[in-house]
């Protein structure tokens, strides 16, 4: 377990409406990021962060924005719902001096 | 096309046999990772490779990267139920920066 916590664990919604997920971490690691996994492309990278007020786009960034205003919470936002963001979200860490991330348990978001 | 490539997508073996799934990379790898993933949850990491000939095992699941091919292979020795899910190969294609790229997933059942 490394205090990765996603909130909400499932959302449905309409499209068309914003909507935020948030990645919760209780070990003050620099590094979070934010993928979402389809059916036949894995998982694929969206936003990542340094630290506080520090981010960067992934591979697939349009239609999302991140913010890290405190170092324990990395909120994903879709300012306007998709039918194709339809996903699967899992927020990361990496844990300086270590050799991998470690991911939290997951968001499923189904937009109607 | 995927930068990352796994192959099977999918696996079909029953309790006891041995199986071997393989993740081939288009670029040059700086660091190749396996995760597993049980159907509605997050990923865990089994095992990091670095270095051209690394081998690397846990429990009975032994991988190993060829650097040449940019290659890596993870085998299942003795397969039992609990091996069952998706197998995910992560690698840092732009060197050391953190940003994981991931194959599609294999799907492994596991028969009894």
């Amino acid at each position: 377990d490394a205090g990765i916590t996603q909130s909400p664990r499932h959302k449905v919604t309409e499209t068309g409406t914003p909507v935020t997920l948030r990645c919760h971490q209780t070990e003050n690691h620099r590094y979070m990021y934010w993928y979402r996994q389809d059916p036949g492309h894995g998982l694929r990278l969206i936003h990542y962060s340094y630290g506080v007020k520090d981010t960067d786009k992934g591979e697939v960034s349009d239609g999302y924005s991140v913010s890290r205003s405190k170092t324990e919470d990395f909120l994903l936002t879709l300012e306007s719902a998709t039918s194709s963001q339809t996903s699967v979200y899992f927020c990361a860490i990496h844990p300086d001096g270590t050799e991998t991330q470690y991911f939290g348990p997951g968001t499923r978001l189904l937009v109607l | 096309s995927q930068e990352l490539e796994q192959s099977p997508q999918s696996l079909i073996v029953q309790e006891g046999k041995n199986l071997t799934i393989n993740c081939t990379s288009s670029k040059t790898l700086y660091g190749l990772y396996w995760y597993k993933q049980k159907y509605g949850e997050g990923l865990i990491f089994l095992m990091m490779l670095q270095k051209g000939g690394e081998e690397k095992s846990h429990e009975k699941i032994t991988a190993k990267l060829d650097e040449k091919k940019q290659q890596s292979s993870l085998h299942i020795t003795a397969s039992q139920p609990s091996h069952a899910g998706i197998y995910l190969c992560g690698a840092d294609l732009r060197g050391n920066t953190g940003k994981l790229i991931f194959g599609q997933g294999t799907t492994l059942q596991v028969k009894p």
